[in-house]
């Protein structure tokens, strides 16, 4: 069945640092890709998504590529800061299983000053 | 972009009563709604899924009696925990589809519960 990996937390970076996040995917059709943020205290909000193959999503500074040769959709930031401290999770949404979601666990990423 | 509300954003109640939740989404029309459970510092677990006018599908382990799901209009959701205890205080989630959005899923703010 679908699924969704991504690389274990938690992620402590001094601000300014280079961001990745691994992501890689199981599934049955031909997903889209999506990166979502839960700040501390809040629900999650929509990062950034990929709807087909070498797509890349970018929002804030953050990029993500859809990759199918790898199965793959890693979360990069040149420089982080401090506000990117948060909870990040990949996901995916498949129209083969009537687009239900699959999450990944979360990765918490905390940037020191 | 679609918004999704709920409410209360927190709440605390005694052990024994029931607590509704509501999840509105404001500016679509949601055919499907899901519910997540958060655990501290863990991932999301889906509780149910709701479809408009129709009984909530429950994933595997979820009390049907305990987590009283009504989706009944196209726009509101109600998650009602009966009978709460403590081992139900935990951060709800609610989310929302609209077909023609490429699937993507729009998230409440959550709601955080505490049964003392």
């Amino acid at each position: 069945g679908d699924s969704v990996t991504q690389m274990e937390g938690p992620v402590t970076l001094s601000e300014e640092a280079f961001l990745t996040i691994n992501c890689t995917y199981t599934a049955t059709g031909y997903p889209s890709l999506f990166w979502y943020v839960q700040y501390p205290g809040e629900g999650l909000q929509l990062l950034l998504k990929a709807t087909k193959a070498d797509d890349k999503g970018s929002n804030k500074g953050f990029e993500a590529t859809y990759r199918k040769e790898t199965t793959s959709f890693h979360l990069e930031k040149g420089s982080v800061q401090v506000s990117d401290s948060a909870v990040y999770f990949c996901a995916l949404s498949d129209p083969s299983t009537g687009n239900q979601f699959y999450f990944g666990t979360g990765t918490s990423l905390t940037v020191i000053p | 972009g679609a918004v999704v509300s709920q409410h209360p954003s927190w709440v605390i109640c005694k052990s024994g009563t029931s607590v509704k939740i509501e999840c509105r989404s404001l500016d679509f029309q949601a055919t499907t709604m899901f519910w997540y459970r958060q655990f501290p510092k863990q991932s999301l677990m889906l509780m149910a899924t709701s479809n408009e006018g129709s009984k909530a599908t429950y994933e595997q382990g979820v009390e049907k009696d305990k987590f009283l799901i009504n989706h009944a209009s196209l726009t509101l959701s109600t998650l009602t925990v009966t009978s709460a205890h403590p081992e139900d205080s935990s951060f709800y989630i609610c989310s929302a589809t609209e077909q023609g959005l490429s699937g993507e899923l729009f998230f409440g703010e959550g709601s955080r519960l505490t049964v003392l």
